[in-house]
């Protein structure tokens, strides 16, 4: 079955704590995601990466940081500098970079830090 | 940059009763439009998209959507809604031609179905 894992679904940590947020794909695509959803806020964009060894910031940058070390995983690391990392993040891939691509979303992992 | 309104963040209706969740957004090029869905707890889901050709594009489970260029809109709709479509919906557009090929998201439309 191909498709995007990512785990744990639920997370806790203490504040102060990094955590890192994993991001598996066995579709073969090129391009990867990471998005934070909050209440009424809609999806918005951490990063993404094109390739494989090559990745952006996307609009919220600050306080995450992600590595792409291999083409099937792009895992997410919330840094204690990130001021309010309680959210539901969701992963995502597409085929490649091109904006016709639909893209693949995982099921999501809720982080809560207190 | 990209901007995508989704007039109406809660619309309630009863089974049977049609339905339309209103998308509007910005941009300064042309651009791809999409409407994901996303059931409680998980992630999203294509529900369909516009990338060229006929303004008006359906979904296998009755949604279909119509891209008015003149009035920058790509609103959905379904004549007549089952409780198994309760959900969240997202409109997205990518720019065409674009190098970076992201999404940008409205901020949601929970759709809530009544008996």
């Amino acid at each position: 079955d191909g498709g995007i894992t990512q785990s744990p679904k639920y997370l806790f940590r203490k504040e102060g704590q990094n955590v890192t947020l994993s991001c598996e794909q066995n579709l073969n695509h090129d391009a990867m995601y990471w998005y934070r959803q909050d209440p009424g806020q809609g999806l918005r964009l951490i990063y993404y990466s094109q390739i494989v060894n090559d990745f952006q910031k996307g609009d919220i940058a600050e306080g995450y940081s992600v590595s792409r070390e291999k083409k099937e995983s792009f895992p997410l690391t919330v840094t204690s500098a990130q001021k309010n990392p309680t959210a539901f993040y969701l992963c995502a891939s597409s085929i490649n970079w091109q904006g016709t691509n639909e893209q693949y979303f995982g099921p999501g992992t809720r982080l809560t830090v207190t | 940059a990209q901007s995508v309104t989704q007039l109406d963040s809660q619309v309630p209706v009863f089974e049977e009763a049609p339905v339309e969740l209103r998308c509007n957004y910005s941009s300064s090029v042309s651009v791809y439009l999409f409407w994901y869905v996303q059931y409680p707890n998980q992630g999203l889901q294509l529900l369909l998209k516009y990338l060229s050709g006929s303004t008006l594009v359906e979904s296998i489970n009755g949604f279909e959507a119509e891209f008015n260029k003149s009035q920058t809109s790509f609103h959905l709709r379904k004549p007549s809604v089952h409780i198994s479509d309760t959900a969240e919906y997202f409109c997205a557009v990518a720019d065409r031609g674009s190098t970076l090929g992201r999404l940008y998201f409205g901020r949601g439309t929970q759709l809530t179905v009544w008996p």
